[in-house]
């Protein structure tokens, strides 16, 4: 299992240009997440998929959108992007058990946005 | 929400012990996690405890909750140079999300 795939690794962003930040995981696990890692921040929630089908706003939604593709695939969005969003991005799932939170992460993507 | 603490820096000998704390403020927090982050790398589950445990050990790993003040801590035993990274708190809270304190930066000295 190749557990929780994340490309690209790093990106190089002009402002106002858009990508697509591509997540998947081998896992057969339900629930999928966007985090941003920021120094001193830790993580924050950027949006969440429960399950296929759903999506959810998590702490810092603004200038992301997200397309949970199949049970497989989750992917976020920059449209126009801002300085701000220079960050390290995580994506991560879990299965959804009675109590058992744990989720597993991804290598994380490296974006500078110039 | 819910609201996880953490000091942002730790700097011990290599062999000593080390121990990281951690503050929450739910206390429906049924699951209470311990993630490492290596340099350029994801976060790695090192441990966890559930909520109606007051300790877990786990070889060097050694986990202290108290509930009743909200407190988590990690204790690194013989710590190792390559046990130098970012150490998260995370909590699982009412909203069934993880919540993550900021991390603490642990810098092993030889």
């Amino acid at each position: 299992n190749a557990g929780v795939t994340q490309t690209p690794k790093f990106q190089v962003l002009k402002t106002g240009q858009s990508m697509t930040l591509q997540c998947a995981q081998d896992m057969n696990h339900n629930s999928m997440y966007w985090y941003r890692q920021d120094p001193g921040m830790g993580l924050r929630l950027i949006y969440y998929s429960a399950s296929e089908g759903t999506t959810d706003k998590g702490e810092v939604p603004n200038g992301y959108n997200v397309s949970r593709l199949n049970k497989r695939e989750f992917s976020l969005r920059l449209e126009s992007a801002a300085p701000s969003q220079t960050s390290v991005y995580f994506c991560a799932s879990r299965v959804v058990s009675a109590g058992d939170y744990e989720q597993y992460f991804g290598p994380g993507t490296r974006l500078t946005v110039t | 929400g819910e609201d996880v603490e953490q000091s942002l820096f730790l700097s011990v000998r290599e062999g000593d012990s080390s121990v990281i704390n951690c503050t929450y403020t739910d206390s429906s927090s049924t699951y209470l996690y311990w993630y490492k982050q290596e340099p350029g790398a994801g976060l790695q589950l090192l441990t966890y405890i559930f909520s109606n445990m007051d300790m877990k050990q786990d070889q060097r790993l050694t986990v202290l909750l108290n509930k009743k003040d909200k407190h988590l801590s990690l204790r690194i035993a013989d710590t190792q140079t390559g046990d130098s990274a970012i150490y998260f708190c995370a909590a699982s809270g009412s909203a069934r999300q993880l919540t993550f304190g900021s991390g603490t930066q642990l810098t092993v000295l030889p």
